[in-house]
């Protein structure tokens, strides 16, 4: 595996179920970062981690729960989801925290559908 | 007044001219400046990062910044059909988070 792997790429699931997104950078990054895509909107970024620590929580609902084990892996738990939830979910990673390694590197998304 | 702006397009040109993608940012503070390319379906994908004043070239494609107007653009030379995409142009202010704001993006087509 190379780069940003995200699973599962598509996803539908009820209101009242728990699910979780995985993502996993082959990188050697420090920084992992989760966004969501909806249509017609600027990419919103959800989490930041730097270095397995939390650094960026952009007033996410707490029906998502994000979870950094290590450097390489990513999770976003979800529960009690609403219909406007269904979106694109990326993962990035980055080298941070030079100014010169914030580039970011996606993985393939998510896709997301709340029934 | 939005962080980073980007004209939502559609801009249309015909295969082989320039095409002219513009961005601007409220941070003065700003320090690096990134463009993606995302195609329909797809995820964002890195093409070109600047940090200094002036011009950047790879390839087909040119970025230019202007810290003092607050302003970055991206040029394509010689536009390919498969250059028809949404382009995203992200910026990162102060601060070590690696946060980046991203722009809603300009849709490109570029016609055979």
């Amino acid at each position: 595996e190379t780069g940003v792997t995200q699973t599962p790429r598509h996803l539908v699931m009820g209101m009242t179920n728990k699910k979780s997104l995985k993502c996993e950078q082959h990188l050697g990054h420090n920084a992992m970062y989760w966004y969501k895509q909806s249509a017609k909107k600027p990419l919103e970024l959800m989490f930041v981690y730097s270095l397995e620590e939390r650094v960026e929580n952009n007033s996410v609902p707490s029906r998502f729960s994000p979870e950094c084990p290590n450097s390489s892996h990513l999770f976003l738990h979800l529960h009690t989801l609403q219909p406007e939830d269904s979106a694109l979910y990326l993962c990035a990673s980055s080298q941070g925290p030079d100014i010169r390694s914030y580039e970011q590197y996606f993985g393939p998304g998510t896709r997301l559908t709340v029934t | 007044q939005k962080e980073v702006e980007q004209n939502s397009g559609p801009l249309s040109v015909p295969e082989g001219a320039i095409a002219s993608l513009n961005c601007t940012y409220s941070d003065r503070v700003s320090q690096s400046f990134f463009w993606y390319r995302q195609y329909s379906g797809k995820s964002p994908e890195l093409i070109m990062s600047i940090y200094s004043n002036g011009d950047k070239e790879d390839g087909r494609f040119t970025a230019q910044l202007n810290k003092a107007s607050q302003y970055v653009s991206l040029l394509i030379r010689d536009s390919q059909p498969s250059d028809s995409a949404t382009y995203l142009c992200a910026v990162h202010g102060s601060g070590n988070t690696g946060k980046l704001i991203f722009g809603q993006g300009t849709t490109l087509q570029v016609k055979p």
